[in-house]
């Protein structure tokens, strides 16, 4: 069984820029969240996507975006880049159906804005 | 809104000592309650859950009990190795099935030293 992975591992950018930051869920996955961590806090919840739609977004401006693809794999956008968006960012997948969905992390992408 | 509040850190123990690490939080409704460690350079591995009061969530020699009464979730290690070196995340679900966003607290630094 894979387990979910982030692209790319590391990133550097400059304020104004655009990025894109990419995830691919578990297998068996059809859920993905996404997750802000600045240094030495907890993480963020930034949005969740299912099929393919936005299923619940957190305290973010609209310069976060996100997709979801039918494959269930998931970008996060992020325009306009500020200082503060500095993070490790991660992706999180999970299965619906019922009962308690347990979210399962990716290794994440850190973001430095220069 | 929901709140998850950990004991502060960084703890720092020596080999085989007992680990607790406080927990509460604040919700309504009945939420579900995680333990997620993080290790140096990696994204968030599930440690143990509970999804119910009265729950004992056990992985890998730890545990931790859900209190309704005193809204706690406190994780316990009878003899710390330095392997459990890493930082450790308190989590909430607002629901006991689904899929919403998680509530972290701030992470508490753990190392310990042979």
């Amino acid at each position: 069984e894979t387990g979910v992975t982030q692209s790319p591992t590391h990133l550097i950018k400059t304020r104004g820029q655009q990025v894109t930051l990419r995830c691919s869920s578990q297998s068996g996955h059809n859920t993905v969240s996404w997750y802000q961590q600045a240094l030495g806090q907890g993480p963020q919840f930034i949005f969740q996507y299912y099929r393919e739609e936005e299923n619940g977004r957190g305290n973010f401006p609209p310069r976060f975006s996100g997709l979801q693809f039918p494959n269930y794999s998931s970008e996060l956008n992020v325009n306009a880049l500020e200082l503060d968006d500095s993070a490790l960012y991660l992706c999180a997948s999970s299965s619906t159906g019922q009962g308690l969905k347990t979210q399962y992390f990716g290794p994440g992408t850190r973001l430095l804005v220069l | 809104g929901d709140s998850v509040t950990q004991m502060e850190g960084p703890v720092t123990l020596s080999e085989e000592a007992f680990l607790t690490i406080n927990c509460t939080y604040t919700a309504t409704g009945y939420p579900s309650l995680f333990w997620y460690v993080q290790y140096p350079g990696e994204g968030l591995q599930l440690l143990l859950k509970a999804t119910k009061a009265d729950d004992k969530g056990s992985n890998k020699g730890f545990e931790a009990t859900y209190r309704k009464e005193t809204t706690s979730f406190h994780l316990e290690k009878g003899s710390v190795q330095v392997s459990d070196s890493a930082v450790y995340f308190c989590a909430l679900n607002p629901s006991n099935f689904g899929n919403e966003k998680l509530t972290f607290g701030t992470g508490t630094r753990l190392t310990i030293i042979p």
